[in-house]
C-alpha cells in the first residue's frame, strides 16, 4: 500500500485540454512537494506547498494543498506537448521523503 | 549549476555478483538518499545518510547496504545481486534545514539514474 496514492496512473490528452491529477493520503503531512520526471532524467522539483488550503501557480500549473494537509492536486491549463512526463508527489514521513507512484501524462500535438 | 552524478547509467550484472553504485554531489549537502524506481510503485527509499559515516534504513533496505566515507559520496552496495533487484536506482541529495535536519521538506536534487539489469 502506497503512503501517497496518485490518480490517475496514466493520462493521455490532446494539446490545449485541461487536466487535474491528484495525490491523496490518510496521513497528515507538514508539506507536500510535486516533481516532474522526464525520460532518462531524475525528478525535478516543481513546487512545495506548506499551508493547508494553499494554492500556488507556476505559469499554467496550479497546485493546491488540501485544508487537512492530507491531499494535493495539480491542475494544468491548456496542456502543451512539453508538459509530457511523470508527475510525482512527495511528502516527509518520519524522516526521509516518500513518493507516490506518479501520474504519467502524455500530451499529443 | 548544482549536480548529482551517478557513475553508471546502465549496468548488466549476473545473479550473485557484488554491485557498487556510486553517487557524487558537488553541493556540500548533508543529506543523501538512494531510491529505486519501478513501474507502478514509484520511488521507494532504500537508505539515506544525514552525515558522513551515518546511515539510516529506509523502507526497503533488505539486500542492500551503503557507505558514506566522504560527505560528497554515497555508495549503494548489492552484496549478492538478485533478479528482483533489476530496477532504476536514483540518488538524491538535500541541504539540511537548521532545526529540521533530514526531516525537513528540503528540495531533493536527483541524479539521472542508474538502470541495473540482473540476469
Amino acid at each position: 500500500t502506497q503512503l501517497l496514492e496518485q490518480s490517475p496512473q496514466f493520462l493521455s490528452i490532446q494539446e490545449g485540454e485541461n487536466l487535474t491529477v491528484y495525490c491523496n493520503s490518510s496521513s497528515v503531512f507538514s508539506s507536500l512537494q510535486w516533481y516532474r520526471q522526464e525520460p532518462g532524467e531524475g525528478p525535478v522539483l516543481l513546487v512545495t506547498v506548506v499551508t493547508g488550503g494553499e494554492v500556488k501557480k507556476l505559469k499554467r500549473l496550479t497546485f493546491q494543498f488540501g485544508d487537512a494537509r492530507k491531499d494535493s492536486s495539480l491542475h494544468i491549463t491548456a496542456a502543451q506537448p512539453g508538459d509530457t512526463g511523470l508527475y510525482l508527489c512527495a511528502g516527509v514521513r518520519f524522516i526521509g521523503m516518500r513518493f507516490g507512484a506518479g501520474t504519467r501524462l502524455t500530451v499529443k500535438p | 549549476d548544482v549536480k548529482v552524478t551517478q557513475s553508471s547509467r546502465y549496468l548488466v550484472k549476473r545473479t550473485g555478483e557484488k554491485v557498487f553504485l556510486e553517487c557524487v554531489q558537488d553541493m556540500d549537502h548533508e543529506n543523501m538518499f538512494w531510491y529505486r524506481q519501478d513501474p507502478g510503485l514509484g520511488l521507494r527509499l532504500i537508505y539515506f545518510s544525514y552525515d558522513v559515516k551515518m546511515k539510516e534504513k529506509g523502507d526497503i533496505p533488505e539486500g542492500y547496504s551503503v557507505s558514506r566515507e566522504k560527505k560528497e559520496r554515497f555508495s549503494l552496495i548489492l552484496e549478492s545481486a538478485s533478479t528482483n533487484q533489476t530496477s532504476m536506482y536514483l540518488c538524491a541529495s538535500s541541504q539540511s534545514t537548521p532545526g529540521q535536519g533530514v526531516s525537513g521538506a528540503n528540495v531533493l536534487t536527483f541524479g539521472a539514474g542508474s538502470r541495473l539489469t540482473v540476469l
